[in-house]
């Protein structure tokens, strides 16, 4: 089964500071089927982006994706109080989808 | 607006059973695959479960296999997750989640209902 993997475990930053979190796949997997996640304390998740690098419907132009063989990075371009979460990685492969362990951002 | 409403959570003993449902609306469910993805008491995200938008593919997670099943009423916009045979590391959120196909995402979430596996 393919594992993902992600980077850090946590993330303090300053509000208008740029935060990079990675996600990184035991095997190749297409970029086509590789997604995050925003999950704030007490709420579902919220998908954020698909196909890597796709925003969902209403996320702000701050949310990037971009890949770089295994290795799949979730930017924030200045963040914002309200960023303050838990962001997950899934992927889907041979009728398996799989979420990497999450990363947190805390912000200052 | 989407909307998807899980209820059926609660507290049973080990080995024991639970159906839980999920009610949709605002989309055209009959068009979507749907999920279940739960969520251990401070914990990461896990799939537990997958049905075809009209009910005839179903795939679980190895750690429900044989245990838990999905299903779906497309008359009715609702789907169900029976649960037999709980363990306590079954305790979680269990949320419901449609995922229209193209990139095998989940969508679209509902707030989860909390099933209490405990003696």
């Amino acid at each position: 089964d393919i594992v993902l993997t992600q980077s850090p475990g946590t993330l303090t930053l300053s509000p208008g500071e740029r935060a990079a979190l990675s996600c990184r796949a035991s095997q190749d997997i297409s970029s086509t089927f590789l997604a995050w996640y925003q999950q704030k304390p007490g709420q579902a998740p919220r998908l954020l982006l698909y196909g890597a690098s796709i925003r969902a419907t209403g996320i702000p132009e701050r949310f990037s994706g971009s890949e770089s063989g295994t290795d799949f990075t979730l930017t924030i371009s200045r963040v914002e109080p309200e960023d303050s979460a838990v962001y997950y990685c899934q992927q889907y492969y041979s009728i398996l989808w799989t979420f990497g362990q999450g990363t947190k951002v805390e912000i200052k | 607006q989407v909307q998807l409403v899980e209820s059926g959570g609660g507290v049973v003993q080990p080995g024991g059973s639970l159906r839980l449902s999920c009610a949709a609306s605002g989309f055209t469910f009959s068009s979507f695959g749907m999920h279940w993805v739960r969520q251990a008491p401070g914990k990461g995200l896990e799939w537990v479960a997958f049905i075809g938008y009209d009910g005839n593919n179903e795939y679980y997670a190895d750690s429900v296999k044989g245990r838990l099943t999905i299903s779906r009423d497309n008359s009715k916009n609702t789907m169900f997750l029976q649960m037999n045979s709980l363990r306590a590391e079954d305790t979680a959120v269990y949320y419901c989640a449609a995922d229209y196909g193209d990139y095998h995402v989940f969508d679209y979430w509902g707030q989860g209902t909390l099933v209490t596996v405990s003696s």
